[in-house]
């Protein structure tokens, strides 16, 4: 199974700030990447696909960018309705597999 | 719209079975798949399996095989997963998602709510 290395687990940052997480796949899954956000008690939402791609709807402060084994995710000015956890997932090979993810707050 | 809407809160005795249903509405049921993902309290998502809407084909998590069943019933655009033999690292939330229809390889979206699954004596 490919494993996703998340990092960091969680960050605290203030309105405004630009906010980056990475995320290292065990081997090259190319640009088969998609990025999550989950809110509390609530389902993950599908961000980013194909590792930079934004889905319909999605505002555009967040961004991702990479390939082969390493990927970053940003959001370019935190707002405080982003407060979530933040997972990638990779579907290079089967099984799917996620990042731990990252839990953003506001300092 | 596209949405996914899932059975209610089930609370089981290690060693039983259940069945979560997931009911799909404003697509073409048969031209995407639907995968299941799991999440424990406080933990992260993990994938369970996979199945083609189209062809029934499945594809299952090697860590679920031989304990997961994935059904669709394409007459009611339902999706079933029924998880066997459970145990109390099963207590989990029970989410599926909308995929391809060929392959199990892809993003999710969108998501049901979640079926909370508790499995407690």
């Amino acid at each position: 199974d490919i494993q996703m290395t998340q990092s960091p687990s969680s960050l605290s940052a203030s309105v405004g700030d630009r906010v980056t997480i990475t995320c290292q796949a065990s081997q090259d899954i190319k640009n088969f990447l998609n990025w999550y956000q989950q809110k509390p008690g609530k389902a993950p939402k599908l961000l980013i696909l194909d590792a930079s791609n934004l889905q319909t709807g999605v505002p555009s402060r967040f961004t991702g960018s990479g390939s082969g084994t390493d990927f970053t995710f940003t959001i370019s000015s935190l707002q405080p309705e982003d407060i979530a956890t933040y997972y990638c997932q990779q579907y290079g090979n089967l099984p799917l597999t996620f990042g731990g993810g990252t839990k953003v707050e506001i300092k | 719209q596209v949405q996914l809407v899932q059975s209610g809160a089930e609370v089981k005795m290690p060693g039983a079975s259940v069945k979560v249903s997931c009911k799909a509405s404003g697509y073409t049921f048969t031209s995407y798949g639907i995968s299941w993902v799991r999440q424990a309290p406080g933990q992260g998502l993990e994938w369970m399996g996979w199945i083609s809407t189209y062809t029934g084909n499945t594809n299952y998590a090697q860590k679920f095989q031989g304990r997961v069943t994935m059904t669709t019933d394409t007459s009611t655009s339902m999706a079933y997963m029924e998880l066997r033999s459970l145990r109390s690292d099963d207590t989990a939330v029970y989410y599926c998602a909308k995929g391809r229809v060929l392959t199990a390889a892809t993003w999710l979206d969108p998501w049901g709510q979640g079926t909370l699954v508790t499995v407690s004596s």
